[in-house]
């Protein structure tokens, strides 16, 4: 069973702090998506990553993908409290299924 | 352009009782996809739609829960004798194809309490 462990599971900090989520994994995937969720809404896509070793920029965001594509990372700079939401990651298996991360939940205080 | 749609986006039911939860998925997506979420938490995949192929129904976490998918487009899933278990928002997703690397697009889902 293929599983995608995230760190932290929470996460406090103050607004202008930067901070890193993990997401891990023992197997390889495709692919990795990042998505936020804030609360009432369902998931949005923030950026898919599918190259080993490839980094993404998101103005403030920065999403790593491992070299050997079990793993990934998200760095915030200068968070704001508009960063505040549930994140999510989620690798894409051989086939049409998702694996999902259970997700870290940021709250940014301004 | 209109998005994933969902209703209700909250349901109260009383336990035993059955629940119907609609989904309207973006037009021309082909692969449609039912979640639960508990409270704050990762998403636990449930059922898959891909156009007329059967569904892979893999996720349900018991013959008590069901869903179809008519005309390629609308989809239901229905709860049948809810337990308070089964409270949880259930988010509807769908994509332009069915492969795990295109992009899903959430419907804003349905609260359900079961009391």
């Amino acid at each position: 069973t293929q599983l995608l462990e995230q760190s932290p599971q929470f996460l406090s900090i103050q607004e202008g702090e930067n901070l890193t989520v993990y997401c891990n994994s023992s197997s390889v995937f495709s692919s990795l998506q990042w998505y936020r969720q804030e609360p009432g809404e369902g998931p949005v896509l923030l950026v898919t990553v599918v190259t080993g070793g490839e980094v993404k920029k998101l103005k403030r965001l920065t999403f790593q993908f491992g070299d050997a594509r079990k793993d990934s990372s998200l760095h915030i700079t200068a968070a704001q409290p508009g960063d505040t939401g549930l994140y999510l990651c989620a690798g894409a298996d051989s086939n049409y299924q998702l694996i999902w991360g259970a997700g870290t939940k940021l709250i940014i205080k301004p | 352009g209109a998005g994933v749609s969902q209703s209700p986006s909250n349901k109260v039911t009383e336990k035993g009782k059955d629940v119907e939860l609609r989904c309207d998925p973006i037009s021309g997506h082909t692969a449609l996809y039912w979640y639960r979420q508990s409270l704050g938490q990762g998403l636990e995949f449930l059922i898959y739609f891909q156009g007329n192929s059967a569904p892979d129904k893999s996720g349900l976490p018991s013959d008590r829960f069901s869903a179809e998918r008519t005309g390629g487009s609308v989809s239901t899933l229905t709860i049948q004798r809810t337990q308070q278990e089964d409270s949880a928002v259930y988010l509807c997703a769908s994509s332009l194809m069915g492969y795990s690397s295109y992009e899903q697009y959430f419907g804003p889902g349905t609260r359900l309490t079961v009391t």
